[in-house]
C-alpha cells in the first residue's frame, strides 16, 4: 500500500522557518519525481514545486510565489522528502500535500497524495 | 504562466449525468488531469493523459480534451461524487504545472 506520511506542520510567526518531511512507502521512491501542492483554507490547490528523481538531475522547479523562499530536497536512503519554508508569510498558511509526481523532468499529473500538514503563519 | 478556468459550482440530479469544464490555453499542448477532492481529506486523482483512470477509479469517469477545453464527465452521478473537482496541466511557458480553481459539485 503507498503511503505519503507529512510531518513538521505547526503554529509559526512571520518571517520565521519550518521544515516539512514527507516519508514515503509502498513504491520505489528514489525512482519517483515527487511535487508539493498547498491548499490554503476554504481555497483551491496551488502547486508548490517539484523535485526529480537522480536520475534526472534530482533538481527543482518553484512556482513564482515562493521561489527564493522555499526548497525542496530529497533524501533516498530514508525514503523521504522535504521542503524548507523560510520568510513565511501569513498567506503562506495552508495545508502542505506532499505528491508523487508521475512527471519525470517536467511536474504533471500527482497520483498519490498524503494527508497533508498544515502550516499556520501568525504572530 | 498560464490559467486555467472552471465553472465554480454545477449540480447534478442523482442518476444523471454532469460534464465539468476546463479552458485555458496549456490544453492546447498538454491532457488535463482531474482531482477529485471530498472536504477534509486530500484530493484523489480520477483522470489523467488523454482519458485514463487510476485504478480504483469508477469507469462512471471520463475525461475529454479538445482545442484549449478539457471536460471530466460523470455518467450516473452518484451521492459519493458530491466533492470539488480541480483540473492541471502543465504551464506552457516554464517547467510548471498550473491548477483550475476548482469545482463544487453538488448532487441533488
Amino acid at each position: 500500500e503507498v503511503q505519503l506520511v507529512e510531518s513538521g506542520g505547526g503554529l509559526v510567526q512571520p518571517g520565521r522557518s519550518l521544515r516539512l518531511s514527507c516519508t514515503a512507502s509502498g513504491f520505489n521512491f528514489g525512482d519517483s519525481a515527487m511535487s508539493w501542492v498547498r491548499q490554503a483554507p476554504g481555497k483551491g490547490l496551488e502547486w508548490v514545486g517539484f523535485i526529480r528523481s537522480k536520475a534526472y538531475g534530482g533538481t527543482t522547479e518553484y512556482a513564482a510565489s515562493v521561489k527564493g523562499r522555499f526548497t525542496i530536497s530529497r533524501d533516498d536512503s530514508k525514503n523521504t522528502a522535504y521542503l524548507q519554508v523560510n520568510s513565511l508569510k501569513t498567506e503562506d498558511t495552508a495545508v502542505y500535500f506532499c505528491t508523487r509526481d508521475q512527471g519525470t523532468s517536467r511536474p504533471y499529473y500527482f497520483d498519490y497524495w498524503g494527508l497533508g500538514a498544515l502550516v499556520t503563519v501568525s504572530s | 504562466s498560464s490559467e486555467l478556468t472552471q465553472d465554480p459550482a454545477v449540480s447534478v440530479a442523482l442518476g444523471q449525468t454532469v460534464t465539468i469544464t476546463c479552458q485555458g490555453d496549456s490544453l492546447r499542448s498538454y491532457y488535463a488531469g482531474w482531482y477529485q477532492q471530498k472536504p477534509g481529506q486530500a484530493p484523489v486523482l480520477v483522470i489523467y493523459l488523454k482519458n485514463t483512470r487510476p485504478s480504483g477509479i469508477p469507469d462512471r469517469f471520463s475525461g475529454f480534451n479538445s482545442g484549449n477545453k478539457a471536460s471530466l464527465t460523470i455518467t450516473g452521478a452518484q451521492a459519493e461524487d458530491e466533492a470539488d473537482y480541480y483540473c492541471n496541466s502543465r504551464d506552457n511557458s516554464d517547467n510548471h504545472v498550473v491548477f483550475g480553481g476548482g469545482t463544487k459539485l453538488t448532487v441533488l
